[in-house]
């Protein structure tokens, strides 16, 4: 089974900066089938990224996801105040699916 | 678009089976491409995703290993949904379970969730 490893646990940054947010593989991920996910409290996940650089529908394009192999990145630009929550990694191999543990994303 | 309905008891004791109904609109549930699974999250496991169902000229599912042999995920054609069904539940099972659509090996549309219980 792949597990992914995010970090940091938690960021705090202010709106308007950028937040770096990182997803690391214990083995490569098949074909970059590597997702991202937003989390709202009382939410459920919603998809944000998908195959490491794929913007989902509807998906502001200050979030960009990129990376290859078994370190992948989701960088938000600008952040606004609705950007603040939790943000999860999830991949795809073997007829398998696996998920981060999650990066919490709060107001400095 | 896409809107999926999940229903089911909030309470289930343990050694007995937790049963889940997810029903689906604004797509078939025998769609070529696309996938239907079943998820869940607790704290202590973090998002799991529990195993799926689809249609590829015939009926198929994967499961996880974690629940391999407890599992069954079924598809209802006549009412275009599909249920969930995990035995021998403990309070390790207790977590809010989730149906999703499963596209580009990933997950787009999802239920609102399901706080499942497993208590005496």
């Amino acid at each position: 089974e792949v597990v992914l490893t995010q970090s940091p646990g938690t960021l705090s940054l202010s709106p308007g900066d950028r937040a770096t947010l990182s997803c690391r593989a214990s083995q490569t991920v098949t074909d970059n089938l590597l997702a991202w996910f937003q989390q709202k409290p009382g939410q459920a996940p919603r998809l944000l990224i998908y195959a490491a650089s794929g913007r989902a529908a509807g998906v502001p394009d200050r979030f960009t996801g990129s990376g290859s192999g078994t370190d992948f990145t989701l960088t938000i630009n600008r952040l606004e105040p609705e950007d603040f929550a939790v943000y999860y990694c999830q991949q795809f191999g073997s007829s398998s699916f696996t998920f981060g543990q999650g990066t919490k994303l709060d107001i400095k | 678009q896409v809107q999926l309905k999940q229903s089911g008891p909030g309470l289930v004791k343990p050694s007995l089976t937790l049963s889940l109904t997810c029903a689906i609109s604004g797509d078939s549930l025998s769609s070529n491409g696309v996938a239907w699974n079943w998820i869940r999250q607790s704290p202590s496991r973090g998002l799991e995703w529990l195993g799926r169902t689809y249609y590829r000229s015939k009926w198929s599912n994967d499961y996880a290993w974690a629940v391999q042999g407890r599992i069954t995920v079924s598809p209802d054609t006549s009412k275009n949904q599909f249920s969930l069904q995990l035995t021998s539940v403990t309070p390790e099972d207790t977590a809010v379970y989730y149906c999703a659509r499963g596209s580009r090996s990933t997950f787009d549309f999802w239920s609102q969730g399901t706080l499942v219980t497993v208590s005496s």
